[in-house]
């Protein structure tokens, strides 16, 4: 069975501070890979998502980056951290290339800046 | 645009009654719709989904229906169970890769 791992579970950084989150699927070849930002009481915000080794798609203009050098390997980035990147940020896969799929989440980073 | 939204933030249901945690679409294109849980500090768990060619789908204990007239979905628990206090989410797409996700309703069971 596929299953997909987020590290680590909490973050506590300074501000300015660079950031590495990891997210990786296991049990699937060519999955389509994803990170949302989840604001409390709010909806998921699509950040990132990607198709396929080195490629990145961004929905929306922020400090954070997103890489893909494995399959099944995706990163989120930052090089400064501002005190506004603090949240829950959650990577997701699905089946790529089959219409319509579910997309399947990790259990999140809480990520807070000081 | 698309929006997902839901009716009520908030649902208290006693141990053993059904559950119905309603959602609004605004996107008449969308043609697929997931329900998701997500216990505290967990990431959105998968429950159900629904393409647009159904208007009715039965799961363990839940049901998703659908109406495309109104674009209203809803989940429905049957026997609800302490295990099912959460919050809850419904999510559209039209096709696309990317889902538009609702802000989610909080389901509080009572003993």
């Amino acid at each position: 069975s596929q299953t997909i791992h987020q590290w680590p579970a909490t973050l506590v950084q300074p501000v300015g501070s660079p950031l590495s989150l990891e997210c990786t699927v296991e049990g699937t070849s060519n999955p389509n890979l994803y990170w949302y930002r989840q604001a409390a009481g709010r909806g998921l915000q699509l950040l990132f998502y990607s198709v396929g080794i080195g490629q990145i798609s961004s929905e929306v203009p922020q400090n954070l980056s997103a890489s893909r050098p494995q399959d099944r390997q995706f990163i989120l980035s930052s090089k400064k951290l501002l005190l506004s990147d603090s949240g829950f940020y959650l990577c997701a896969w699905s089946v790529r290339g089959y219409g319509n799929q579910p997309q399947h989440f990790g259990d999140g980073t809480r990520l807070s800046i000081l | 645009g698309e929006s997902v939204g839901l009716h009520l933030p908030t649902l208290s249901v006693q141990e053993g009654d059904n559950s119905i945690i309603n959602c609004a679409y605004s996107n008449s294109a969308s043609d697929y719709f997931i329900w998701y849980k997500q216990e505290s500090g967990k990431g959105p768990q998968f429950i159900i989904d629904i393409r647009s060619n159904m208007d009715k789908r039965q799961g363990q204990r839940v049901t998703v229906l659908l109406n495309k007239t109104v674009k209203h979905l809803s989940l429905q628990i049957a026997a609800t169970q302490p295990g099912d206090s959460a919050v809850y989410f419904c999510a559209e797409n039209n096709y696309g890769q990317n889902f538009v996700f609702g802000p989610g309703t909080r389901l509080s069971v009572l003993p």
